[in-house]
């Protein structure tokens, strides 16, 4: 059975520091995916990372898949409250279901 | 373009009742999802369709929860009789193809007394 270990699972810092989620596997994922779930709404896709040490960047949030293609990571620089929410991993199997971490539920204090 | 479209927002009902959900995906999006996410937890796949057949319903609680997607378009989630682990958000995505990008609806939460 897959599984995608999420952590920390819960992260509360104040605006400005920065932070680092973690996504890790012992399985190999053909992609890996980063979504943000906000109260009331479904997970909304922020990248998705497909090579082996591929790095995206997306303003002040940074992405990497691990050279093994079974974790990532994602890096906030200057946290801002807007960032607050739910972020999910998703590893993409052989049949292209998604396997899903629980989630770090991140909270961005002014 | 519309997004995926998802009714009601909110239930409540009481454990040993019905309740139906209802899915709109998004237009020419081929491939529907069903997921459970419980409180702290991340989505859990319930049935997968292409369609109007059924890919994988392998994690779908067939003693109480029935899905259908008869004209391939719209589709609706059943549960018969209610538990009290029930209590969770029910997620729909859609797809155009298996490969592609998923997009969510705002989901329906359901509570169960």
């Amino acid at each position: 059975t897959q599984l995608l270990e999420q952590s920390p699972q819960f992260l509360s810092i104040q605006e400005g520091e920065n932070l680092t989620v973690y996504c890790n596997s012992s399985s190999v994922f053909s992609s890996l995916q980063w979504y943000r779930q906000e109260p009331g709404e479904g997970p909304v896709l922020l990248v998705t990372v497909v090579t082996g040490g591929e790095v995206k960047k997306l303003k002040r949030l940074t992405f990497q898949f691990g050279d093994a293609r079974k974790d990532s990571s994602l890096h906030i620089t200057a946290a801002q409250p807007g960032d607050t929410g739910l972020y999910l991993c998703a590893g993409a199997g052989s049949n292209y279901q998604l396997i899903w971490g629980a989630g770090t539920k991140l909270i961005i204090k002014p | 373009e519309a997004g995926v479209a998802q009714s009601p927002r909110y239930k409540i009902i009481e454990k040993r009742q019905s309740v139906a959900f209802w899915c709109n995906p998004i237009s020419g999006h081929a491939t529907l999802y069903w997921y459970q996410q419980i409180l702290g937890q991340g989505p859990k796949l319930l049935i997968q369709f292409q369609n109007n057949g059924v890919v994988d319903d392998s994690q779908l609680p067939k003693d109480r929860f029935s899905a259908e997607r008869l004209k391939g378009v719209d589709s609706t989630l059943k549960i018969q009789p209610a538990k009290l682990e029930d209590s969770a958000v029910y997620l729909c995505a859609s797809t155009p193809g298996l490969a592609d990008t998923q997009y969510f609806g705002p989901g329906t939460r359901l509570t169960v007394l």
